[in-house]
C-alpha cells in the first residue's frame, strides 16, 4: 500500500483532457509544495514531467500542469496524444523521517 | 548532463547482501546533489529507498533503515548501495536517482538494473 493515493486508471480520447489525483496527508502533500510527478514507459526510467507541484522542467509541454489543494495534487494532461499512454507517479516530500512517498501510479490510456 | 549506470549481481540467494554501485559521469558526484537509490519491483510502484548527501549525510526509507547503508566515493565518481538480509521482496528494478533536495526533482535516472531474489 502506497502513502500517496492514486487512481489506478485513467483514459481519454485524444486530444481530450485526463486529470490524475494523487491524496496524502497533512504530513506530506498537505504541508509541502514539493510535489513532482513521472511519467513512464514500459521498460523505460521514469521522467520527470512536474516538480514543485505545478513546474514544468524544460522541454516539458505545456499540455502537462500540476496543481494542489489541500492533501490532494493532480496532474492534468491537456490535448491527449498516443504518446502520452504510459504510467505516472506522484511523489512528495515527507519531512525529516518519513522524507519521501510516491504514489502507487496510474495507467493513463489514449483511447 | 549527469549519465548515471548502476552495476552489481543480478542475482541473490535469500539472506545475502545486494551491493550496487552508481558511477557518474558528466558531472562531479561532490556537486550539490542528494545521491539516491529508488526500486521498482516488477510491475509494481516506485519506492524510495535513500540517499546520500555529497558531504555524506544520509537519509533512509524507515522501513528499510535497518538493513540499508547508501554511501558515496569521490574518489571514483560513484555512490553505492548495499541491501542486508535480502529476501524475494526485495527483487526489482534499482535506479541511481539524484534529486536536488527534498527531493523536488529527479532530472537524471540510471538505465536500472534488475536484482532477482531467489533460491
Amino acid at each position: 500500500q502506497s502513502a500517496l493515493t492514486q487512481p489506478r486508471s485513467v483514459s481519454g480520447s485524444p486530444g481530450q483532457s485526463v486529470t490524475i489525483s494523487c491524496t496524502g496527508t497533512s504530513s506530506d502533500v498537505g504541508t509541502y509544495n514539493y510535489v513532482s510527478w513521472y511519467q513512464q514507459h514500459p521498460g523505460k526510467a521514469p521522467k520527470l514531467m512536474i516538480y514543485d507541484v505545478s513546474e514544468r522542467p524544460s522541454g516539458v509541454p505545456d499540455r502537462f500542469s500540476g496543481s494542489k489543494s489541500g492533501n490532494t495534487a493532480s496532474l492534468t494532461i491537456s490535448g491527449l496524444q498516443a504518446d502520452d499512454e504510459a504510467d505516472y507517479y506522484c511523489c512528495s516530500y515527507a519531512g525529516s523521517y518519513t522524507h519521501v512517498v510516491f504514489g502507487g501510479g496510474t495507467k493513463v490510456t489514449v483511447l | 548532463q549527469l549519465q548515471l549506470q548502476e552495476s552489481g549481481p543480478g542475482l541473490l540467494k535469500p539472506s545475502e547482501t545486494l551491493s550496487l554501485v552508481c558511477t557518474v559521469s558528466g558531472g562531479s558526484i561532490s556537486s550539490t546533489y542528494y545521491w539516491g537509490w529508488i526500486r521498482q519491483p516488477p510491475g509494481k510502484g516506485l519506492e524510495w529507498i535513500g540517499s546520500v548527501s555529497y558531504y555524506g549525510n544520509t537519509y533512509y526509507n524507515p522501513s528499510l533503515m535497518s538493513r540499508v547503508t547508501i554511501s558515496i566515493d569521490m574518489s571514483t565518481n560513484q555512490y553505492s548501495l548495499r541491501l542486508t538480509s535480502v529476501t524475494a521482496a526485495d527483487t526489482a528494478v534499482y535506479y541511481c536517482a539524484p534529486d536536488t533536495g527534498y527531493i523536488r526533482r529527479i532530472d537524471y535516472w540510471g538505465q536500472g538494473t534488475l536484482v532477482t531474489v531467489s533460491s
